[in-house]
């Protein structure tokens, strides 16, 4: 039974340009969710995706963007990258919006430059 | 508004002595509680959930949580620590109602000596 995966593992931006993370849920479940983690800090809620819809949205400007896909996989997108955007970014899967349990995958390390 | 608080950012124990990391939350709705644990370069492992059932909640590499209401808190023990234990733990909240959105706390490094 796969667990949830990301890719890529690591990548670098130029300030300014664009990134598309990928993000595939664990076998079965339908509710994807994304974490922004600073060096340092616990994880930041970005947004979560249900029924290929976002459900909700923590704190982060609409530079950050998302989108779900009918086989539930998901992607986050940034535009104008800055330098306080390189973190790693975490996916998460549960089943259904509300679960009692996420499970998370290994992270997407950005760095902006 | 949620919010947790983990008392020490980095917590040093001995081989085979009480492992004890501190979280407190806040919460106006009964939340469900966690720990994840991670190792450097990886992603969140769940180590143990509180969502409603019994206050002492155990979980996996022998560590266990209890939740307390009246003190708002829900601190991580382990009778006796292992070197593999030393990692990045976070401590995280979440509303019911609100989708499963999870909020952490800032995270505790634990380190182990030999």
């Amino acid at each position: 039974d796969a667990g949830v995966t990301q890719s890529p593992t690591h990548l670098i931006k130029t300030r300014g340009q664009q990134v598309t993370l990928r993000c595939s849920p664990k076998s079965g479940h339908d509710t994807v969710s994304w974490y922004q983690q600073a060096l340092g800090q616990g994880p930041q809620f970005i947004f979560q995706y249900y029924e290929e819809e976002e459900r909700q949205r923590g704190n982060f400007p609409d530079r950050f963007s998302g989108h779900q896909f009918p086989n539930y996989s998901s992607e986050l997108n940034v535009n104008a990258l800055l330098l306080g955007d390189s973190a790693l970014y975490l996916c998460a899967s549960s089943l259904a919006v509300g679960a009692r349990e996420q499970y998370f995958g290994p992270g997407t390390r950005l760095t902006v430059t | 508004a949620q919010s947790v608080t983990q008392l020490g950012s980095h917590v040093s124990v001995s081989e085979g002595a009480l492992v004890l990391l501190r979280c407190n939350y806040s919460s106006s709705v009964p939340p469900y509680l966690f720990w994840y644990v991670q190792y450097p370069n990886q992603g969140l492992q769940l180590l143990l959930k509180y969502t409603s059932a019994a206050t002492l909640v155990k979980g996996i590499n022998g560590f266990e949580a209890e939740f307390k209401k009246s003190e708002t808190s829900f601190h991580l023990t382990k009778p006796s620590a292992h070197m593999r234990d030393a990692a990045e733990y976070f401590c995280a909240v979440s509303d019911p109602n609100q989708g499963g959105k999870l909020i952490f706390g800032q995270g505790t490094e634990l380190s182990v000596k030999p």
